[in-house]
């Protein structure tokens, strides 16, 4: 089956310290992507990629990194520089022109099923 | 800047009826609008993208209108299910960019048995 998967479903971590949330597809999608969500609030973008190697900030990436050296996996670090980290981290996958559905636009993102970072 | 609206932030109906979820965007210059569903501690599914071009959208039960004119987009659901309650996002693409969504923060929608 194709999809996104993200790893771990639940992680706590101790102030001062780095982690670093996995997210794979197997989807064949170029681009990829990162978001935060709080409660109440719509998602936010941390980090997207276009392609391997190459990925730009999004709206919010203070105190995120991530890399893009293979086309399938994104993973996202969260480090001690990042002020309030606890979340619900969203990744997600989409390629220009394909789909399972006839006429779909490049915009269509298909999700991961999300790590819920807590910070003890 | 492109603003996108969900009001209510909630609601409750009982099963069975039909319902209306509400999208609202500032700015008309969209390439696409799309719905979707997020149940509790999960990922996003997508439920319906409307292109510019088109006036709904239709899988199942749910429709989906556009209407860039007036900034709004809805998504009806018809003869909802308890199974239907989750939150319900919608997303427009930012302008200048291929890849970059704006969000609305989502209508809790709950469906009382």
């Amino acid at each position: 089956d194709g999809g996104i998967t993200q790893s771990p479903k639940y992680l706590f971590r101790k102030e001062g310290q780095n982690v670093t949330l996995s997210c794979e597809q197997n989807l064949n999608h170029d681009a990829m992507y990162w978001y935060r969500q709080d409660p109440g609030q719509g998602l936010r973008l941390i980090y997207y990629s276009q392609i391997v190697n190459d990925f730009q900030k999004g709206d919010i990436a203070e105190g995120y990194s991530v890399s893009r050296e293979k086309k399938e996996s994104f993973p996202l670090t969260v480090t001690s520089a990042q002020k309030n980290p606890t979340a619900f981290y969203l990744c997600a996958s989409s390629s220009p022109g394909q789909g399972s559905k006839k006429g779909v636009s490049y915009n269509e993102q298909f999700f991961g099923p999300g790590t819920r970072l807590t910070v003890l | 800047k492109q603003e996108v609206t969900q009001i209510p932030a909630a609601l409750s109906v009982p099963e069975g009826e039909n319902l209306v979820l509400n999208c609202s965007f500032t700015d008309s210059a969209i390439y696409n609008l799309q719905w979707f569903r997020q149940d509790p501690g999960k990922g996003l599914t997508s439920l319906l993208l409307i292109q510019s071009s088109q006036r709904e959208q239709t899988s199942g039960r749910l429709n989906a209108s556009l209407d860039k004119s007036s900034g709004r987009s809805t998504l009806y659901i018809a003869a909802s299910q308890p199974g239907d309650s989750a939150t319900y996002l919608c997303a427009v693409p930012l302008w200048d960019s291929n890849y970059q969504l704006i969000w609305g923060a989502g209508t809790k929608l709950i469906i009382k048995p």
